[in-house]
């Protein structure tokens, strides 16, 4: 089984619409990160934890909020989907031990489409 | 605003040529990391370097992370269509923050 997993894979809506995405994982690590991925713009953060109580905006944080039910969920949501916030979005877990805090590990993605 | 630059953004070679591609920023960092992403799937990480001037080599892949840690290069040698991807590079400020680069995207033709 995949250790960081997203649901929905894929979601169509519509302008105005409350969508939210899902991170689940199995790695047993305190931190969680949401990206987005647009083409020729790499990876962008839009909110990161480092625990069930710490929240953390992003480079890109304006028109999403997150909600870290538990060590392993992490949960991202468009309070008004719009056009322009139609990307890939991306889960990622990462140890808080300092050997090891620097690897990041990815979920496989959410395809949204706002139209 | 720190920013990772990559280049080539696009590549296209034949099977069996050597590539270098290319990850600059006018920032320093205290690690940098080289990532693979496939289709359909979330970024993989490949290397991670942390000290200036380091060269770690993962089989037909060389990674070097410069002398003033600002920028690294990836050399992939007698490329195949395994290698195929999109290659992000991704510097980290600090201890929790990962800047990401722009991305290369490599076609290798069999």
């Amino acid at each position: 089984d995949a250790d960081v997993t997203q649901t929905p894979r894929n979601r169509i809506t519509k302008t105005g619409k409350r969508i939210m995405l899902e991170c689940s994982q199995t790695k047993g690590h305190d931190r969680m990160y949401w990206y987005r991925q647009d083409p020729g713009l790499g990876l962008q953060l839009i909110y990161y934890s480092f625990d069930v109580k710490d929240i953390n905006k992003g480079e890109i944080s304006d028109g999403y909020s997150v909600s870290r039910q538990a060590q392993a969920k992490f949960s991202l949501s468009l309070e008004s989907a719009i056009p322009n916030q139609t990307a890939l979005y991306f889960c990622a877990t990462s140890d808080s031990n300092p050997s090891r805090y620097n690897e990041q590990f990815f979920g496989p993605g959410t395809r949204l489409t706002v139209l | 605003t720190q920013l990772l630059e990559q280049s080539p953004q696009f590549l296209s070679i034949q099977e069996g040529e050597n590539l270098t591609v290319y990850c600059n920023s006018s920032s320093v960092f205290s690690s940098l990391q080289w990532y693979r992403q496939e289709p359909g799937e979330g970024p993989v990480l490949l290397v991670t370097v942390v000290t200036g001037g380091e060269v770690k080599k993962l089989k037909r892949l060389t990674f070097q992370f410069g002398d003033a840690r600002k920028d690294s290069s990836l050399h992939i040698t007698a490329a195949q269509p395994g290698d195929t991807g999109l290659y992000l590079c991704a510097g980290v400020p600090g201890t929790y923050k990962y800047i990401f680069g722009t991305g290369t995207r490599l076609k290798v033709l069999a």
